[in-house]
């Protein structure tokens, strides 16, 4: 079993949409949690950082961590084209030196 | 702030060849880490340094060795190269103090004829 899971979809949705991206883990020592976005040709970028549970908003976006469940989510509001890309989760462990990684999730959003 | 810069960003090699890749991290970043980007395996782990040291390893053969200098900035050497070792290859920073997330350059895409 993988420490991480994430579908790697691709997840095809309409402008607008509500997008909802989810990994689960197996670790229950994770305590800090990332979003990435990948654009084709380019290195991931952070997009949302948070530490054990709870949610955080930036903007259209917000990470929800469940640690009771071993699942967090990306929440994507009123999904633009340029959302377009493939998302990372990522999380370490309490001595925070060690990032695991998803598959990552491809997402197409249609104009 | 400049980002995290990786050079070169794309290169062609033969089986057989070596290879070595930069990578100059953010500015006060002493964390370089290296990972193997590829469509069926994503993003594996490579090795991490900190202040000059290995402090962390993946699961790759001795082929893949790395180094760091005193001003943080790192390269990563692939000796005997294989045609498997066709991939983007990632670099990411971070202050190195445990737990705050690592910022990625754009990758270095090294391809094996």
């Amino acid at each position: 079993q993988k420490e991480v899971e994430q579908d790697p979809g691709p997840l095809s949705v309409p402008e607008g949409a509500i997008v909802s991206l989810n990994c689960t883990y197996s670790n229950s020592a994770f305590q800090y949690f990332m979003w990435y976005r990948q654009y084709s040709r380019k290195g991931p970028e952070l997009l949302m950082y948070t530490y054990s549970s709870g949610n955080k908003e930036d903007g259209r976006f917000t990470a929800q961590v469940d640690k009771s469940s071993k699942y967090i989510s990306l929440f994507i509001r009123n999904s633009q084209p340029s959302d377009s890309a493939t998302y990372l989760c990522a999380m370490k462990d309490p001595g925070g030196f060690k990032t695991i990684f998803g598959a990552g999730t491809r997402l197409f959003v249609k104009a | 702030k400049a980002g995290v810069t990786q050079t070169p960003r794309y290169l062609i090699k033969t089986r057989g060849q070596q290879v070595t890749l930069s990578c100059s991290p953010i500015s006060g970043h002493r964390s370089v880490s290296w990972y193997q980007q590829t469509p069926g395996q994503g993003l594996q782990f490579l090795f991490e340094y900190f202040s000059e040291t290995q402090r962390n390893k993946g699961n790759f053969p001795g082929r893949f060795s790395g180094r760091q200098f005193s001003n943080s900035r790192s390269e990563m050497n692939v000796s005997t190269l294989e045609l498997g070792d066709s991939a983007l290859y990632l670099c990411a920073s971070s202050l190195g103090q445990g737990g705050e997330p690592q910022h990625f350059g754009d990758g270095t895409r090294l391809s094996i004829l």
